[in-house]
């Protein structure tokens, strides 16, 4: 198996909802990654999380909260919102740090905040 | 930042010509590598270069390193209608733990 899955593909939310997005692979990656995307934009970087740590916060909001429950699965928990979060996001794994291989991507989930 | 810049921004050519894709960067790396992007879709791994490495080959894919330059380069050769993606160029970064994107490269193959 060598998917990252994410759920759900798309997502429409208040500013006043609270939801999370989803991220499983199975894999037996230890290094799972969240990005952001806007339109016609390269990814950017969120969060890291080494096994099941998180080692890197790009200076991201505290409106986004991830989290990882174990080495398969990772969360992204979102609260008050703004418009201008609507994006799309992804979720990757690789094996180990990035230096060592590449980064398998989930096919993301699209996110409109109203 | 130790985000690539990319270059150029769009290309667009016709069936059976090839596409080369320009990525340029800031700081030392330990790999570089390249993705395709689908429209809306997520990303697909093509390509990883080592530091030590000076080109490398894949299928109709053929990247090269200059370090002394800071810079790579994608070629697609005979290229297809289905080639028609963003193509960014990525390096790592803080140790290895961290891939940052270039600003990518929009194909367009036309048949």
């Amino acid at each position: 198996d060598t998917e990252v899955t994410q759920t759900p593909k798309h997502l429409v939310m208040g500013m006043t909802n609270k939801k999370s997005l989803k991220c499983e692979q199975h894999m037996g990656h230890r290094a799972m990654y969240w990005y952001k995307q806007k339109a016609k934009k390269p990814p950017e970087l969120m969060f890291v999380y080494s096994y099941e740590k998180l080692s890197i916060n790009e200076s991201v909001p505290s409106r986004f909260s991830p989290e990882c429950p174990n080495s398969s699965l990772l969360n992204l928990h979102l609260h008050a919102l703004q418009p201008e979060d609507s994006a799309l996001y992804l979720c990757a794994s690789s094996q180990d740090r990035v230096v060592t291989g590449e980064l398998f991507f989930g096919e993301g989930s699209r996110l409109t905040v109203l | 930042s130790q985000q690539g810049e990319e270059d150029p921004q769009a290309l667009s050519i016709q069936e059976g010509e090839n596409a080369t894709m320009n990525c340029s960067y800031k700081t030392s790396i330990n790999n570089l590598q390249w993705y395709r992007q689908n429209s809306g879709r997520g990303l697909v791994h093509l390509i990883l270069i080592r530091s030590n490495e000076r080109e490398k080959h894949s299928g109709r894919l053929r990247v090269t390193l200059d370090t002394s330059k800071k810079s790579s380069s994608l070629l697609i050769t005979a290229s297809r209608a289905a080639d028609t993606a963003s193509y960014f160029c990525a390096t790592d970064s803080m140790g290895g733990n961290k891939l940052v994107f270039g600003a990518g490269t929009i194909l367009r193959v036309k048949s």
